[in-house]
């Protein structure tokens, strides 16, 4: 079983949607937990990271958590063509990070 | 300039060379990742290093050599490549706070013919 799992995709929602990105992860010690968008070709960029329970908001931007479910979610509001990219989900636990295999989003203008 | 820097940002090279990809960070983070990254399998960690002379294994360190000597610099060696090991190669560095998370350089691109 991979530590940290997400739907592969491909995700299309219209632009001004609310893009709905979901994740889980499977070791109850992981502590904080990042969402990265990687557009093809380039380097992963840290968007978020969540380390308590509940929604934290930034920018059109909300990462949610839930340990008891041990689910991240990451919801983009008013979504942009600029933001159709690969978005990974990233969990910390010790001192390694464990990734899923990311979400392709498209967003259709 | 400030950052985390990768080079070379290509390569190809045969199979049985040695390899050292080279980076560099500005930051002063304490941790420092070596990932790759392959279609299938997303982003699996070969090496991390906490601090200067603190190495340790991640996922998939076989084939691998590491070694940091300044906090700045974190050279990956693939001691005799394989075609196995070509990929997508990226560098990654965090603070001593874990959980603010990664930042990566911009991956160098290995081909192992």
């Amino acid at each position: 079983q991979k530590e940290v799992e997400q739907n592969s995709g491909p995700l299309s929602v219209p632009e001004g949607a609310i893009a709905s990105l979901n994740c889980t992860y499977s070791d109850r010690g992981s502590q904080s937990f990042f969402w990265y968008r990687q557009y093809s070709g380039k380097s992963p960029e840290l968007i978020m990271f969540i380390y308590s329970n509940g929604d934290k908001e930034d920018g059109r931007f909300t990462a949610q958590l839930n340990k008891a479910s041990q689910y991240v979610s990451l919801l983009i509001r008013d979504s942009q063509p600029s933001d159709s990219a690969t978005y990974l989900c990233a969990a910390n636990t010790g001192n390694q990070f464990y990734f899923g295999t990311g979400t392709s989003l498209t967003v259709i203008p | 300039d400030a950052g985390i820097t990768q080079s070379p940002r290509y390569k190809i090279t045969e199979t049985g060379r040695q390899v050292t990809l080279m980076c560099h960070q500005t930051w002063s983070h304490s941790y420092m990742f070596w990932y790759r990254q392959d279609l299938g399998h997303g982003l699996r960690l070969i090496y991390y290093s906490a601090a200067a002379d603190i190495t340790d294994k991640g996922e998939v360190p076989d084939g691998y050599v590491v070694s940091r000597s300044k906090t700045e610099n974190f050279p990956l060696t693939l001691e005799s490549a394989t075609r196995s090991q070509t990929s997508v190669y990226f560098c990654a560095s965090s603070e001593y706070r874990r959980a603010l998370g990664q930042y990566f350089g911009p991956g160098t691109r290995l081909t192992v013919t």
